[in-house]
């Protein structure tokens, strides 16, 4: 079965420290994976994907993550936290073969205190 | 309108009850989606459409209804509600099937007493 585990339900770092939201993934074949945010009172807006190619993806607001696959994990990360970052964020796992069905973790909090 | 909207914002539905939430892109996407968001839980999708005229399943399809009549609308139907259906409910769409990303609307937040 497909599934995403995001095992922190918070995060919280000071503003200009570096930031890393843990997403771990199974499922069969090659995924394709997705870093989604929530701010409150949204929908989700898209972050960055992995495909396939280089394992570091870079995607929108200066984040990025960096697939691992024998680790299976699918971490985002920030060099550098702002403030205007806190929000809830969904790590998110698709088959390649089964692209109608979206797999969500169940969101982390991240917290950037100044 | 730019992207997709949703209504209700919020409603506040007695058990039994009939309610249709609403969802409209003008992004004329193809694929369009329905999630729940439970705390604690992540998103969940409820129904899916690939194209209009088609639906299909999703991973909590049970006490909900879906219809594609055109591109731009999506209605989900709760036929009679039950307070397990108290939720935050997404819309979202993409530009196919295939596509890698996914637009959302702002969400309903619907509480069924």
């Amino acid at each position: 079965a497909q599934s995403v585990a995001q095992p922190e339900d918070q995060v919280n770092v000071a503003e200009g420290n570096p930031l890393t939201v843990k997403c771990t993934y199974s499922v069969s074949g090659n995924p394709y994976l997705f870093w989604y945010v929530q701010y409150p009172n949204r929908g989700l807006q898209f972050l960055l994907k992995y495909i396939t190619g280089d394992n570091l993806v870079k995607g929108s607001y200066g984040f990025e993550a960096e697939f691992n696959k024998s680790q299976t994990s699918f971490h985002l990360k920030k060099p550098s936290a702002l403030v205007s970052d806190s929000a809830l964020y969904f790590c998110a796992v698709r088959e390649m073969n089964n692209f109608n069905k979206f797999y969500f973790g169940s969101g982390t909090k991240l917290n950037v205190k100044p | 309108i730019a992207g997709i909207t949703q209504a209700p914002t919020s409603q506040i539905l007695a058990a039994g009850r009939r309610m249709t939430l609403r969802c409209t892109q003008d992004m004329r996407h193809n694929a369009m989606y329905w999630y729940r968001q439970d705390l604690g839980l992540g998103l969940r999708l409820i129904h899916y459409s690939n194209t209009a005229g088609t639906t299909g399943k999703g991973e909590v399809p049970d006490g909900y209804s879906v219809s594609r009549a055109n591109t731009d609308d999506f209605p989900l139907t709760l036929a009679s509600a039950v307070p397990s259906q108290t939720s935050v409910y997404f819309c979202a769409s993409s530009d196919s099937p295939s596509s890698y990303e996914q637009y959302f609307g702002p969400g309903t937040r619907l509480t069924v007493t």
